[in-house]
């Protein structure tokens, strides 16, 4: 079955640090990939997407996402980290064929230090 | 509109009433969804609307769940007898052809509280 795993439930990070959020993903073929954000009281937004080529994929509010197959990971990066990224972020996945819906890990939510 | 838009927003509701929640989908996208976020389970897929095809209804975890989108646009999403673990946000989806491809954009959600 497919499944969407991000193994850290809460990060902490100070303001101005590096942001690596980890996905690792089980899919019966390489799914197309998903990162979205959820601040407090908003729907989701989509940061990025994978679907091929390139496997650095660059995003919005500055993030960025890397697809590496041998380890079925999608991890996000930002270099620098601003308050207003304090949120709840989501990997997912999503069939190439047919219409599959988004499978969605459980979130990891950040928190942004002074 | 610029965007999807729920309503109501929140809901409090008593153990085995039924509830109606609403999703007006960005103007024009053929492909709806919604989705349930709870503790615990984190975000799950209910139903999936696409143009005038049979909707697929794989994630509604009861038969007391249903939806319909009338007109290809506006959708209902019903809980009939809620009962306490219905407790959740329910949001919802649009995305213009339901291709793989697209882009699927999330309302704010409604906050079902069923006491």
């Amino acid at each position: 079955a497919q499944s969407v795993t991000q193994p850290d439930i809460h990060i902490t990070v100070s303001e101005g640090a590096s942001l690596e959020l980890r996905c690792n993903y089980s899919y019966g073929a390489t799914p197309y990939l998903f990162w979205y954000v959820q601040s407090p009281g908003q729907g989701l937004q989509l940061l990025l997407k994978y679907f091929s080529g390139d496997t650095l994929v660059q995003g919005i509010k500055g993030f960025e996402a890397e697809f590496k197959r041998s380890q079925s990971s999608f991890n996000l990066r930002k270099p620098s980290v601003h308050w207003s990224d304090a949120a709840e972020y989501f990997c997912a996945v999503r069939g190439q064929w047919g219409n599959t819906p988004l499978v969605f890990g459980k979130g990891t939510r950040l928190s942004v230090i002074a | 509109g610029a965007g999807v838009s729920q309503s109501p927003s929140n809901k409090v509701t008593e153990k085995g009433k039924d509830v109606e929640l609403r999703c007006d989908p960005i103007s024009g996208h053929t492909a709806l969804y919604w989705y349930r976020q709870s503790l615990g389970q984190g975000l799950e897929f209910l139903i999936y609307f696409q143009g005038n095809s049979a909707p697929d209804k794989s994630g509604l975890p009861s038969d007391r769940f249903s939806a319909e989108r009338t007109g290809g646009s506006v959708s209902t999403l019903t809980i009939q007898r809620t009962q306490q673990e219905d407790s959740a946000v329910y949001l919802c989806a649009s995305s213009s052809l339901g291709r793989p491809t697209d882009t699927q954009y999330f309302g704010p959600g409604t906050r079902l509280t069923v006491l």
